[in-house]
C-alpha cells in the first residue's frame, strides 16, 4: 500500500542552528502535504497545509519565516526550522494526501508518516 | 465546532485481556485513522475507515456513522501493545484537515 517516508526519525541539534525534515510518498503522487507538531502529552497540531509548486498555508500562530516549507515536487516536502531553540523541541508528524479515482469517483486519502522528534539543545 | 473525544484516556491491563478504546466526534466525518504511537514517539497507522469494520490481526476498528462513534478493540493483549492510541478525523465539511484526539495510553501488563 501507499507508504509516506519521513527522515530523519530523530535529530538533536544545537540552538540557533537550522534542522531540516522532508517527507517523502512513495509510491504515490502528494499534491498536498500536512504537517503536524505534537508537544509532550499533547494532541497533533496542525501547523501548515503545503501544496505542490505554492506557497504553503500556514495556521495561526505558526510562524512561517521560522518554518520554512517547500513542496517542490509531486512526491516531497520538506520543512525546515530555521534557527531553532529549546522551545521548538517536538515531535513533528507530516501526511501526505493522494487523490484517487476509485469506482469512479474521487477518493482523498491520507497516509500518515511515521514522526521526527526533533532536540533541540 | 469539530471536536473528537476519546476514551479513557489512560488504560492499564493485564496480558491477555480484551481492551476497547472509544472515539466520539461532533459532525460528519469523511475518514477516520487509529493511530498508534511508540513510547519513542514513532507513529504507525493502524485503520483508516469511512464505514463499517476492519480487522488486522489482533486489531478490530469499528465505526458507526448514525452514532458519530468508533471502537479500537484489541483482542488477546500483549505487553507490546503497550503506545497511546490517536482517533484522527476528517470532517466532512472541512474536508482536508484532520482533527485528533488527545490520545489513549495503554499499558499492557505481562
Amino acid at each position: 500500500g501507499a507508504v509516506v517516508s519521513q527522515h530523519p526519525s530523530w535529530v538533536i541539534c544545537k540552538s540557533g542552528t537550522s534542522v531540516k525534515i522532508e517527507c517523502r510518498s512513495l509510491d504515490f503522487q502528494a499534491t498536498t502535504m500536512f504537517w503536524y507538531r505534537q508537544f509532550p502529552k499533547q494532541s497533533l497540531m496542525l501547523m501548515a497545509t503545503s501544496n505542490e509548486g505554492s506557497k504553503a498555508t500556514y495556521e495561526q500562530g505558526v510562524e512561517k519565516d521560522k518554518f520554512l516549507i517547500n513542496h517542490a515536487s509531486l512526491t516531497l516536502s520538506t520543512l525546515t526550522v530555521t534557527s531553532a531553540h529549546p522551545e521548538d523541541s517536538s515531535f513533528y508528524i507530516c501526511s501526505a494526501r493522494e487523490m484517487r479515482l476509485a469506482g469512479g469517483a474521487a477518493k482523498n486519502i491520507q497516509y500518515f508518516g511515521a514522526g521526527t522528534r526533533l532536540s533541540v539543545l | 465546532k469539530n471536536e473528537v473525544e476519546q476514551s479513557p484516556q489512560n488504560l492499564t491491563a493485564q496480558e491477555g485481556e480484551f481492551i476497547t478504546i472509544n472515539c466520539s466526534y461532533s459532525v460528519g466525518i469523511s475518514a477516520l485513522h487509529w493511530l498508534q504511537q511508540h513510547p519513542g514517539g514513532g507513529i504507525v497507522s493502524l485503520f483508516m475507515l469511512s464505514s463499517g469494520k476492519k480487522k488486522h490481526g489482533r486489531l478490530i476498528a469499528t465505526i458507526n456513522i448514525q452514532e458519530k462513534h468508533s471502537s479500537l478493540h484489541i483482542t488477546a493483549s500483549h505487553p507490546r501493545d503497550s503506545a497511546v492510541y490517536i482517533c484522527a478525523v476528517r470532517f466532512g465539511d472541512t474536508g482536508n484537515q484532520f482533527y485528533f484526539g488527545t490520545g489513549t495510553s495503554l499499558t499492557v501488563i505481562p
